[in-house]
């Protein structure tokens, strides 16, 4: 079964500062890998995603993630936070084909910003 | 076009009752995936319905159940509420029109509390 660790609970970076926030997972075929963000009172929303191909893949806001095989890792970055950013973030991996086919989240990372 | 709707967005319950939440998938979208988000579990698959069939289940006990119906639309049902079913219940959608992973789009959530 896969499973997805988001080593870190909460996280403060200062506005106009870089962010990078972690993720690894475990699976033993090649992962579908995404990474969600979550304000407050709402649903989950799509920033990026990796199938495969290009290991440096760009989605919305202006993140970014890197998927690192040897090291099990997804790790999600922004060269420059903004105050909007603040939210809970979701690391998740997909898996295809048998059993439950469901999405496997991590435990999420808060994002505070200061200003 | 119009996004994933859940409702209703929150509800009130007492142990022992029964809930049904009810999510309209985002127009031709015909898979409907629901989660559950608690502070202590994070965010778990419960099932997948596509085509009105169950596809995928995930870890969850009997009293959870779902439905979905010609539209598309789609119904959870949870009965003999314990407290611990207090959450926030997300819909998802996708197309699954043969794609590598079919991207899954979130719904608000209903807020149960059960007292």
């Amino acid at each position: 079964a896969q499973s997805v660790t988001q080593p870190d609970i909460h996280i403060t970076v200062s506005e106009g500062a870089s962010l990078e926030l972690r993720c690894n997972y475990s699976y033993g075929a090649t992962p579908y890998l995404f990474w969600y963000v979550q304000s407050p009172g709402q649903g989950l929303q799509l920033l990026l995603k990796y199938f495969s191909g290009d290991t440096l893949v760009q989605g919305i806001k202006g993140f970014e993630a890197e998927f690192k095989r040897s090291q099990s890792s997804f790790n999600l970055r922004k060269p420059s936070v903004h105050w909007s950013d603040a939210a809970e973030y979701f690391c998740a991996v997909g898996a295809r084909g048998g059993g439950a086919d469901g999405l496997t989240f991590g435990k999420g990372t808060h994002l505070i910003i200061q200003p | 076009k119009a996004g994933v709707t859940q409702t209703p967005r929150y509800l009130i319950k007492t142990r022992g009752q029964q809930v049904t939440l009810s999510c309209s998938p985002i127009s031709g979208h015909r898979s409907v995936s629901w989660y559950q988000q608690t502070p202590g579990q994070g965010l778990q698959f419960l099932f997948e319905y596509f085509s009105e069939t169950q596809r995928n289940k995930g870890n969850f006990p009997g009293r959870f159940s779902g439905r979905q119906f010609s539209n598309s639309r789609s119904e959870m049902n949870v009965s003999t509420l314990e407290l611990g079913d207090s959450a926030l219940y997300l819909c998802a959608s996708s197309s699954d029109q043969g794609q590598l992973y079919p991207e899954q789009y979130f719904g608000p959530g209903t807020r149960l509390t059960v007292t």
